[in-house]
């Protein structure tokens, strides 16, 4: 079962905010999240493997809510390289090294 | 920096044909994953791969795919009677654990 994200897609000006949820019907082991640029392979971002943690990479951060299966990255004062397709990745309790993608959110950050 | 590297980066092949894709990942990770991608949509799980066996495999891995490691280096994905729908970006990753690092992939056209 595929993790659900939201928002589909978002355009920013550079140094504004901005929420990507992803939700899952599954219990999870781990949420991964991922950016990719046009033409090219998705990126690492970040794991987070415990209910409530949260983890940072630049100005970019993500919590895991476990009882509610979902994750939440945020992007903060939103830098022109942060424009690409986000995607979160799922590991379900129940099938591990399986992930699941969602369908991605498209950033866009303008001048 | 040690990386996941994919050959070829572009086949072009008929209807029919058997195509290998071929993957080095990093040296000293244990988990292996294909991924496919059609032209404009989310990144779909195909396969993962540890101890030298299949450890998951979604639904779109059927009997038309297979994998392996055949000299403890290469990873390979391949897809037998290729089909016009199989024209996709394939993604191979590599993890030691955590974090999964993709290879530039390797885009098949089949005609």
């Amino acid at each position: 079962q595929q993790p659900v994200q939201s928002p589909q897609a978002v355009i920013l000006r550079e140094g504004e905010d901005a929420v990507i949820n992803c939700s899952s019907s599954k219990a999870l082991y781990s949420v991964h999240w991922y950016r990719q640029k046009h033409g090219e392979a998705p990126v690492f971002l970040m794991i987070l493997l415990k209910g409530g943690e949260q983890k940072g990479h630049e100005k970019i951060s993500a919590s895991f809510n476990e009882k509610k299966q979902q994750s939440s990255l945020y992007l903060t004062a939103s830098q022109l390289s942060y424009s690409g397709t986000y995607f979160c990745g799922t590991e379900a309790t129940d099938s591990w090294g399986k992930f699941q993608f969602g369908a991605g959110t498209q950033v866009v950050v303008t001048p | 920096e040690p990386e996941v590297t994919q050959t070829p980066s572009h086949q072009v092949t008929q209807m029919g044909q058997e195509v290998i894709l071929r993957c080095v990942p990093i040296s000293n990770h244990l988990y292996f994953y294909w991924y496919r991608q059609i032209l404009g949509q989310k990144v779909e799980f195909l396969v993962s791969f540890y101890n030298n066996e299949i450890s998951e495999k979604s639904e779109i891995f059927d009997d038309q795919f297979s994998v392996e490691r055949p000299d403890g280096s290469n990873f390979t994905l391949k897809i037998r009677s290729t089909k016009l729908e199989d024209s996709a970006m394939y993604f191979c990753a590599s993890s030691g654990g955590t974090e999964a690092f993709f290879g530039q992939g390797t885009r098949l056209t089949v005609v």
